[in-house]
Order: C-alpha cells, then structure tokens, then sequence
C-alpha cells in the first residue's frame, strides 16, 4: 500500500512568487492534515480536512496561504504571495478515523525556500 | 495551551552506547503520547506511543513510558546503532482536537 506522497520534494521561489504544494493521502483515509516546520523549531499543525471539508485550519499562518481538497482525495496548499519567513518544511498527514488513539501516517514533505 | 518540550540536540553518540531523549509536556486532560522519527531524506515514521498513564511503548528496541506525575515521556534505547541516527519528535494528542503537538525535534548522530 503506498504511503503519503508529496509533490514537490523541494521547491526555491523568490518573494512574492506563488507555489502550490500537493498532498496524496493513503487510499481510504478521510483525514488529511497539514504541517509546517520553520528551521530548527517544531512541527506546527496548519489545518485538518475531513473528505473535502475544512475541519480546522486554526493554524494556518494568514491568508496567503489557501488549502483545498476537492472531491475528498488529494489536497494543495497555495503560498501567495510567498514571503521568506513561509520558508520550512511542509508535512502532508493522513488518518483512517480522527480520534484519541487514530495514528496519522506523514509523507516526506515539501522543502520551500523563499529567496 | 498544551505544549511539549524535548532536549536540545544535536546529540552524538558511540554505537552501542545508551540513548535517552528527554520529553515532557504540558497538556490539559490525558493526551496520548508519540515518539516519531524521521531518517534522512524521509518522511516522519511513528516510532512508538502511548495512550494512558504508566503504558509503555516499545519498538525496534526504543521503549518510552508515559508518567503522568512527572508529565514526561523519555525515549530510551539501551544500545544505538549507527542506523538509528535520525531527527526524533515528541509529540502529543488530545483527543477532540484532531492535531498533533510536537517538540522541536533532537537530531541523533551514532559514530562506528
């Protein structure tokens, strides 16, 4: 069974450019989350997408950033324009059932480094 | 609000050697608790977890054990090898949130 993939694995813009990131989750999980890691601090959760959607997105930063997951499976989240403190690493996560005990299974991640 | 604070790496040790991680946390309620890893060029892999005081999480030979009266959840390995160098996340769960709190991470090197 394939695990979580993320597309790019590393993406270099310069400010004020745009870049969307894509997530695929695992077959079956209606649970999408996304994640960032800003250099040397700690993974901060940005949103929660049960199917299509938006179940909490209390931690996305502000609104240049747009997460979407149409018809349920695959999700992007849009940088626009970006600014060099969106710099990190962006974790895609996705669980069968969202719960106390659900493990969510992460993908590789996208490296964005905003010039 | 729930927080989890783990040890400042980069941490360097011999094969064979014993590894601890510290990890505790702050959290209102009864989190589950989670040792993630993430080798090189990988994505994060579940190491080990917890879901209630006293249980005990093992795997691969890294054990962990959730104390509830010292609000902690170190990682232990009695002997490292040089595969296990990786970046380890702490991280905790409350249910009815739906979202991870994670550590900062300690970067683990094992020298031959």
């Amino acid at each position: 069974e394939a695990g979580v993939t993320q597309f790019p694995s590393h993406s270099v813009i310069e400010k004020g450019q745009t870049v969307t990131l894509r997530c695929d989750p695992i077959s079956g999980h209606d649970n999408l989350y996304w994640y960032r890691r800003v250099m040397g601090k700690e993974i901060k959760f940005l949103l929660h997408f049960v199917k299509e959607s938006k179940q909490d997105e209390s931690g996305m930063p502000n609104n240049r950033f747009l997460a979407e997951r149409t018809g349920g499976t695959y999700s992007t989240l849009k940088v626009q324009p970006a600014e060099l403190e969106d710099s990190g690493v962006y974790f895609c996560a996705s669980s069968q059932v969202a719960g106390s005990t659900d493990t969510q299974y992460f993908g590789p991640g996208t490296r964005l480094t905003v010039l | 609000g729930n927080s989890v604070t783990q040890m400042e790496g980069p941490v360097t040790l011999s094969e064979e050697a014993f590894l601890t991680i510290n990890c505790t946390y702050t959290a209102t309620g009864y989190p589950s608790l989670f040792w993630y890893v993430q080798y090189p060029g990988e994505g994060l892999q579940l190491l080990l977890k917890a879901t209630k005081a006293d249980d005990k999480g093992s795997n691969k030979g890294f054990e962990a054990t959730y104390r509830k009266e010292t609000t902690s959840f170190h990682l232990e390995k009695g002997s490292v090898q040089v595969s296990d160098s990786a970046v380890y996340f702490c991280a905790l769960y409350t249910s009815g949130t739906y979202k991870y709190i994670f550590g900062t991470g300690t970067r683990l090197k094992v020298l031959a």
